[in-house]
């Protein structure tokens, strides 16, 4: 098994532009978050999806769009980069909403210049 | 908002020492799972406590979760230098709230 797989690893974007980074999962999972990580601030939920179709925002959405149109992919939009959105972001998956740990991606490192 | 705070935030020790870290929240969760984070990669899944003065045994590492369900403790006996990383404690739920982390180095 894969597990979960975020593309691309590095990015960096300019002021304005727009970006989707990329999660799939080949476990199954129903339930997808993305989670951005600063120094200092821990993991932050940005979005989650309890499976396809449904999605949910979580403590910092702004500045980002998701959709979950298959259990399997969970892409995570930038509509317009901002350099407050300099971060590493990370996706998670689990089989259920509750009563599982998460598996995480390796994670995509993104700069905003 | 940090739901979850998490004391020490650095730590560096000797190999072979003992430490504790902390993981507290001024609500009651219904469980809290703990993980370690490497450099460069995704955090994963150490365990996880659902029942108020619950104790798990991972090898060296031992876990506590509060009797009132509002903290829990992460001890590690006779560390070693891979025990290096970022640990994370995370509320359970719709939505997982991480901590802050304590990062940990143990120093050969």
């Amino acid at each position: 098994n894969a597990g979960v797989t975020q593309t691309p690893k590095f990015q960096v974007l300019k002021t304005g532009q727009s970006m989707t980074l990329q999660c799939a999962q080949d476990m199954n999972h129903e339930y997808m978050s993305w989670y951005r990580q600063d120094p200092g601030m821990g993991l932050r939920l940005i979005h989650y999806s309890v499976g396809a179709g449904i999605t949910d925002q979580g403590e910092v959405p702004n500045g980002y769009n998701v959709s979950r149109s298959t259990t399997e992919d969970f892409p995570l939009r930038l509509l317009s980069a901002a350099p407050s959105q300099t971060s590493v972001y990370f996706c998670a998956s689990s089989p259920r909403v509750t009563g599982y740990g998460y598996t995480f991606g390796s994670g995509t490192r993104l700069t905003v210049v | 908002t940090q739901l979850l705070e998490q004391s020490p935030q650095f730590l560096s020790i000797q190999e072979g020492e003992n430490l504790t870290v902390y993981c507290n929240s001024s609500s009651v969760f219904s469980s809290l799972q703990w993980y370690r984070q490497e450099p460069g990669e995704g955090p994963v899944l150490l365990v996880t406590v659902v029942t108020g003065g619950e104790v798990k045994k991972l090898k060296r590492l031992t876990f506590q979760f509060g009797d009132a369900r509002k903290d829990s403790s992460l001890h590690i006996t006779a560390a070693q230098p891979g025990d290096t990383g970022l640990y994370l404690c995370a509320r359970t739920g719709n939505q997982f709230y991480f901590g802050t982390g304590t990062s940990l180095t143990v120093i050969p």
